[in-house]
């Protein structure tokens, strides 16, 4: 079936403006993370789903930042209030198992944002 | 926490030379390592993965080697191909969290024809 998926692909924001970023995991798959790419760097986790329960928000920079899944497939990552330092690739992956089990993550081809 | 150091940072090879990538990691709990391979303007692609029960695992051109002892695991490419230019990460579980992932900075690869 298909992948994950992300949309919008490009965003560009102006400071201080909202965005909302939506990852559609792959069907069934129990878990869902966000992490984010800063230029040249490694994926750093932001915040962990099981089914339609947030379960680790620690990687969150800011209580700017805020994410949902209500019903245990589609998530959103929201950013309200954007700065620059937000600026980054978003990426959002997913993996069959539920918590506690080290399985393999599936990644969508993530979210470019540019705050100006 | 975890953390994961990788390198080189950059490696550039001949077409049909071997390449070989080195991670380290400090938590002697994590069991799970996977590597990515990440091309230009695409999400991280899953290329191999080893847990800390197994010390080598091969598919076809790609292997991995894990050294628990030490906290070291590396990729090995052989034969490469023009097409196996990427940034290349290495990752390992936070066991002390849901299962993410903590990943070490990335190897950008160039394979010259």
């Amino acid at each position: 079936g298909a992948g994950v998926s992300q949309s919008p692909r490009y965003k560009v924001a102006k400071r201080g403006q909202d965005v909302a970023l939506r990852c559609d995991p792959i069907s069934g798959h129990v878990s869902l993370f966000w992490y984010q790419q800063a230029l040249g760097q490694g994926p750093e986790f932001l915040t962990y789903f099981q089914n339609e329960a947030q379960l680790d928000k620690s990687g969150l920079p800011s209580d700017r930042f805020f994410a949902e899944r209500p019903e245990g497939s589609v998530s959103t990552l929201k950013i309200q209030r954007t700065q620059q330092e937000d600026s980054a690739v978003y990426l959002c992956a997913s993996s069959a198992a539920g918590t506690g089990v080290s399985d393999t993550q599936y990644f969508g081809p993530g979210t470019r944002l540019t705050v100006l | 926490g975890e953390n994961v150091e990788q390198h080189p940072s950059t490696l550039s090879v001949q077409e049909g030379d071997s390449a070989v990538i080195k991670c380290t990691y400090s938590d002697s709990a994590s069991n799970y390592f996977p590597w990515y391979k990440q091309e230009l303007g695409k999400g991280p692609q899953l290329i191999i993965d080893i847990r800390s029960n197994v010390g080598e695992k091969k598919d076809q051109r790609i292997a991995v080697t894990l050294n628990k002892t030490a906290k070291h695991f590396s990729l090995h490419i052989t034969e490469t191909q023009p097409e196996d230019s990427a940034v290349y990460f290495c990752a390992a579980s936070d066991m002390g969290s849901q299962g993410n992932l903590i990943f070490g900075k990335g190897t950008k690869l160039s394979v010259k024809p």
